[in-house]
């Protein structure tokens, strides 16, 4: 499968826990970007890299979040100290470059107790 | 104000039927305008991109209209397959991200 790939599918953690969610982008694409949805809404942008550079968070990123994305390949999610607030499906899209079409990852379900 | 608005819906409509979903966007310096489709419980797949002069695929139909700001999506002769949730998209002007409607969820009947 050469698609976006996400793990773990589905994660339960208690309040105050860390999680990281990890990211592989189609081969070859530069742009990564990172989406959050919550039921009845459509995804929200969080944040976007450029090969390895960060180049735009959105202002849901709280300072509980940070993404990496080091050799310009795969890329991570954390969230520090989870909030039964973050429970949602966090999407994984990459595209050759910013023009392009975005091709979504299956989703990490975050669910936090 | 929500940059993209949709109509949730749900549309119940027999299989065989046409169906119109509409969709505005407030921000006049978008770029690019996509429908995407989202299973339950599924990542959003591109349907179809959307142009100024419409553009066809099969039984779907897309139209923009940048002086009103109005994107809309025909589907003829429904599908029981076409059941699903259809996001109203649109680029943001620096290419930067994709900005999501709420969706409107599609229900087709035998």
């Amino acid at each position: 499968d050469t698609g976006v790939s996400q793990d773990p599918r589905h994660k339960i953690t208690k309040r105050g826990q860390n999680v990281t969610f990890r990211c592989d982008p189609i081969s070859e694409h530069n742009r990564l970007y990172w989406y959050r949805q919550t039921l009845g809404q459509g995804p929200e942008f969080l944040t976007y890299f450029q090969n390895e550079a960060q180049l735009e968070k959105s202002r849901l990123l709280s300072d509980r979040f940070s993404a990496e994305r080091p050799k310009g390949s795969f890329s991570t999610l954390e969230i520090q100290r989870t909030e039964q607030g973050d429970s949602a499906m966090y999407l994984c899209a990459s595209s050759p470059s910013a023009a392009d079409t975005q091709y979504f990852g299956p989703g990490t379900r975050l669910t936090v107790l | 104000r929500k940059e993209v608005e949709q109509d949730p819906g749900p549309f119940n409509v027999p299989e065989g039927a046409t169906v119109a979903f509409n969709c505005t966007y407030s921000n006049s310096a978008s770029q690019s305008f996509f429908w995407y489709r989202q299973d339950c419980r599924k990542e959003p797949k591109l349907l179809m991109s959307v142009y100024s002069s419409g553009n066809e695929d099969g039984r779907f139909t897309a139209q923009l209209n940048r002086a009103s700001q109005y994107i809309s999506l025909l589907i003829r002769d429904s599908k029981l397959s076409d059941s699903a949730t259809y996001l109203c998209v649109v680029l943001s002007g620096g290419y930067n991200k994709l900005i999501f409607g709420a969706g409107t969820r599609l229900a087709v009947h035998p």
